[in-house]
């Protein structure tokens, strides 16, 4: 099935690093959520963008939604041991009404943390 | 509010079996969407339902089946099971309106066929 390209697919960064990650479509989307699971449990939401441009934060992550609604990217500053985990994109809306309900999601991206 | 739940959250069957998972969605929720995730697939959306009608489907075979009951509850429904089906099953609850169309996971249903 489709899958949005994320990346990079792992990292591996001393704690106070900065981390960045990106994910890119063909397709256009109408919504940009941003996700983190932790091992043998349901991705957790992390921010959600709804409109072109917008640059949401929460703490110490940050997240935009692309100009062309084809894209978006999520820092997190300063990051600490309890970050370590996978961080998933997903994009929704991408073909009107009846698929809002529809996440298509990126691959992945690993980050570790090194105290 | 509690969050979405979903039981069983350990499956063991074997193939040629059904098995059938249960979704509790956040209380206020109308629409449940299941995924399915594995290593090599990664997530992948199988149904939406909103107000007991499926009203998106992904790319399964027909052996996957869902349905959802008045009170927002949702099964999900897979025949004749094949190795290939073990995976992590998520189902995500949101309003249901257009927008905003934040969904919320569950903690999932790890099924294993041997």
């Amino acid at each position: 099935g489709q899958q949005l390209n994320q990346s990079p697919q792992s990292m591996f960064i001393q704690e106070g690093e900065d981390v960045s990650m990106n994910c890119t479509s063909s397709s256009i989307f109408n919504t940009w959520l941003w996700y983190k699971q932790d091992p043998g449990e349901g991705p957790v939401l992390l921010i959600a963008l709804y409109k072109a441009g917008e640059l949401t934060s929460n703490g110490r992550l940050t997240a935009q939604f692309g100009i062309t609604r084809k894209d978006s990217f999520l820092n997190i500053s300063a990051s600490i041991p309890s970050d370590v985990g996978i961080y998933f994109c997903a994009g929704s809306g991408n073909a009107g009404g009846t698929s809002y309900g529809k996440l298509t999601f990126g691959q992945g991206t690993i980050l570790t943390v090194h105290p | 509010k509690a969050g979405v739940t979903q039981t069983p959250r350990y499956l063991i069957k074997t193939r040629g079996q059904q098995v059938t998972l249960s979704c509790s969605p956040i209380s206020g929720h109308r629409s449940v969407s299941w995924y399915q995730q594995t290593p090599g697939q990664g997530l992948q959306f199988l149904f939406e339902y909103f107000s007991e009608t499926q009203r998106n489907k992904g790319n399964f075979p027909g052996r996957f089946s869902g349905r959802q009951f008045s009170n927002s509850r949702s099964e999900m429904n897979v025949s004749t099971l094949e190795l290939g089906d073990s995976a992590l099953y998520l189902c995500a609850s949101r309003t249901g309106e257009a927008l905003p169309n934040t969904q919320y996971f569950g903690p999932g249903t790890r099924l294993t066929v041997l």
